[in-house]
């Protein structure tokens, strides 16, 4: 089963608009993490975010976590047509992840 | 950079046979993950692997699926008998417990 679900399923936007996606997960966590899979790839890491932070950055990535509503968001800022891939949250740690079905991105020059 | 190496990236084979995946993982990394991937469950974890010992399985179909680590370069995973419900892209993964893991590109297996 799912402990993190994405939303929206799938986003489509313009060269430098900014994406928004979120996720929701049922369980206490320690961490949150994100990752990016481009078509026909595997996941790369892209950010962590602790429990007991509120707002990570990394380059035009933001990540907001909220404990009390059990959700985090992902902000890509001024994306790029290179930005088009699907984005998972992922909760557990560094062993065991479970992973949401992703946000599909599609980002048109 | 290093990187996690899977192979075959592709395999199309009939109901019945068996398949081996095969993962080499980066050089120094003690835990290595298989995961399937499919449109309608998404990514799960079947297994996964500390300094070479088993530590999880519970996510493998056990009556046909095996996972092993024979030496720490190399994690295979193994179907016997396949069938077409095994079609899916499965990835290795692999980490130090301590840093997020990393990938691989995949191996997409069409059971017909």
């Amino acid at each position: 089963s799912q402990q993190g679900e994405e939303d929206p399923q799938a986003l489509s936007i313009q060269e430098g608009e900014n994406a928004t996606m979120n996720c929701s997960y049922k369980t206490s966590i320690n961490n949150l993490q994100w990752y990016r899979q481009n078509s026909g790839r595997g996941l790369v890491h892209l950010i962590l975010i602790r429990s007991n932070e509120r707002e990570k950055h990394s380059g035009r990535l933001r990540v907001t976590l909220d404990t009390s509503k059990k959700s985090s968001s992902l902000l890509i800022t001024a994306s790029r047509a290179a930005d088009t891939a699907s984005y998972f949250c992922a909760t557990g740690g560094y062993s065991t992840l479970t992973f949401g079905k992703g946000t599909m991105l599609l980002v048109s020059p | 950079d290093a990187r996690v190496t899977q192979t075959p990236r592709h395999k199309v084979t009939e109901m019945g046979q068996e398949v081996t995946m095969r993962c080499q993982p980066i050089l120094g990394h003690n835990t290595v993950f298989w995961y399937r991937q499919t449109m309608m469950q998404g990514l799960e974890l079947l297994a996964y692997f500390r300094n070479r010992a088993p530590l999880d399985d519970s996510g493998m179909p056990k009556d046909r699926f095996s996972a092993e680590m024979p030496d720490a370069t190399l994690a295979t995973l193994k179907i016997q008998p396949s069938e077409p419900r095994d079609s899916a892209v499965y990835f290795c993964a692999s980490g130090t417990g301590y840093q997020p893991q990393h990938f691989g590109d995949g191996t997409r297996l069409s059971i017909l």
